[in-house]
């Protein structure tokens, strides 16, 4: 089983409050790890990726962080949050016999 | 860069009816190919993917694609629209068949009427 684990589902903050997502998969070991964002009417972006442990990526500049403390967790923070991080964020990951991605279930995170 | 478009934002059919939805995607090599389904409020479901051999791909619930590298397409077809077929599709590139980074297009938001 690939199976990706999000929470909470739904989050409503407000702005200038700390963010933790919190993403755990099951499966292979050393997946690759994603956090996706998809803001209203508009595609998904990717924001970071992970290759291993300790390993983060960023794709674009921005108000949040990621971090991978174990294997098969991978975080997503921010120390102050803005609007503009309102969105529908994806945990996803590669690996595995099951060619191609495998994503979570979604956290909407509204920030007011 | 790779990228992805979706030209139609919202697609409307009858049940029953056929589907076309389209992508054409820019990548200098060959392109994996995946089409992804999205429920309001759920993950991303995939739903068929390319990667190489025959241009035609079969998919869960009936869906196929067909990869025209002439044309840089990879549209998502149905024969007969089901209600439950409602949903936000999503047309992505990748660079690698498991472990590169994904680049979707914007979506096709499918309403189904009865």
């Amino acid at each position: 089983s690939q199976t990706i684990h999000q929470w909470p589902a739904t989050l409503v903050q407000p702005v200038g409050s700390p963010l933790s997502l919190e993403c755990t998969v099951e499966g292979t070991s050393n997946p690759n790890l994603y956090w996706y964002r998809q803001a209203a009417g508009r595609g998904l972006q990717l924001l970071f990726y992970s290759v291993g442990i300790g390993q983060i990526s960023s794709e674009v500049p921005q108000n949040l962080s990621a971090s991978r403390p174990q294997d098969r967790q991978f975080i997503l923070s921010s120390k102050k949050l803005l609007l503009s991080d309102s969105g529908f964020y994806l945990c996803a990951r590669t690996g595995g016999s099951n060619y191609g991605y495998t994503f979570g279930s979604g956290t909407r995170l509204t920030v007011v | 860069a790779q990228s992805v478009t979706q030209p139609d934002i919202h697609i409307t059919v009858s049940e029953g009816a056929s589907l076309e939805l389209r992508c054409n995607y820019s990548y200098g090599a060959t392109p994996y190919l995946f089409w992804y389904v999205q429920s309001p409020g759920q993950g991303l479901q995939l739903l068929l993917k390319y990667f190489s051999g025959d241009t035609l791909v079969q998919g869960i619930k009936g869906f196929e694609a067909e990869f025209k590298r002439s044309q840089s397409s990879f549209n998502l077809r149905k024969p007969s629209v089901h209600w439950s077929d409602a949903a936000e599709y999503f047309c992505a590139v990748g660079a690698d068949a498991s472990y590169g980074k994904l680049t979707f297009g914007q979506g096709t938001i499918l309403t189904v009427h009865p």
